[in-house]
């Protein structure tokens, strides 16, 4: 099983509000898990990453929770502010040469 | 730190032209490169990865094909563009190996009419 699953498609939060967004993967053979931020026109820019020997990362506003057991993982936005307002990607990489399985994206719109 | 460069960032081409898209990279050797499509700005498919000269695998059959004529040069390109083929086109690399992060470029834009 290939598929990573991405929820919310799109998702609105308040100016320091908290964006949660969450992805759930089937394959156990996974071993790295980005996110990715994209702006419009632009191509995805590595946001944060997790191993799956690891609970929780954090990166200044940005944390990722992981859950070995269930297969999910999710980025949380504390504090967001209107310049994260971009599309964001979670992805899984495959054992075999990096390649990365990426979920559908969720499109964070954080009003002032 | 590596860069990736990529050409031309907006296409606008008819149907049943041919494609030629470019891709180089700087900063790494060897590195692994991928092509990816985004279709109406959402989702990101993986068309074509290579480990090196000359070594291409396909992940989806399609109109498409890729080359990589030197280490640090991938070309995506078609003989005959269907209006399918339109979309946001992203050549990314990873260092050699399996276990490293992969960075994008800033995307080709193609648009076939």
């Amino acid at each position: 099983q290939q598929q990573v699953k991405q929820s919310p498609q799109s998702l609105i939060v308040q100016k320091g509000g908290i964006s949660i967004i969450n992805c759930a993967y089937e394959n156990t053979a996974f071993d790295y898990f980005p996110w990715y931020q994209q702006f419009p026109g632009k191509g995805p820019a590595l946001l944060i990453a997790i191993r799956p020997d690891v609970s929780e990362k954090k990166e200044g506003r940005f944390t990722i929770s992981f859950n070995k057991s269930a297969k999910q993982f999710s980025l949380h936005i504390m504090d967001s502010q209107p310049g994260d307002s971009a599309t964001y990607f979670c992805a899984a990489r495959g054992p075999s040469y990096g390649k990365l399985t990426f979920g559908q994206g969720t499109i964070l719109t954080v009003h002032p | 730190s590596q860069t990736i460069h990529q050409w031309p960032a907006t296409l606008v081409q008819p149907v049943g032209s041919p494609l030629s898209l470019e891709c180089t990279v700087e900063g790494t050797s060897n590195p692994n490169l991928y092509w990816y499509r985004q279709a109406a700005g959402r989702g990101l498919q993986l068309l074509f990865y290579s480990v090196g000269i000359g070594q291409i695998s396909s992940e989806v059959p399609q109109n498409l094909s890729a080359s990589r004529p030197q280490d640090r040069q991938f070309i995506l390109s078609s003989k005959k563009l269907l209006l399918s083929d339109s979309g946001f086109y992203l050549c990314a690399l990873s260092r050699a190996g399996t276990g490293n992060t992969i960075y994008f470029g800033e995307g080709s834009w193609l648009t076939v009419v």
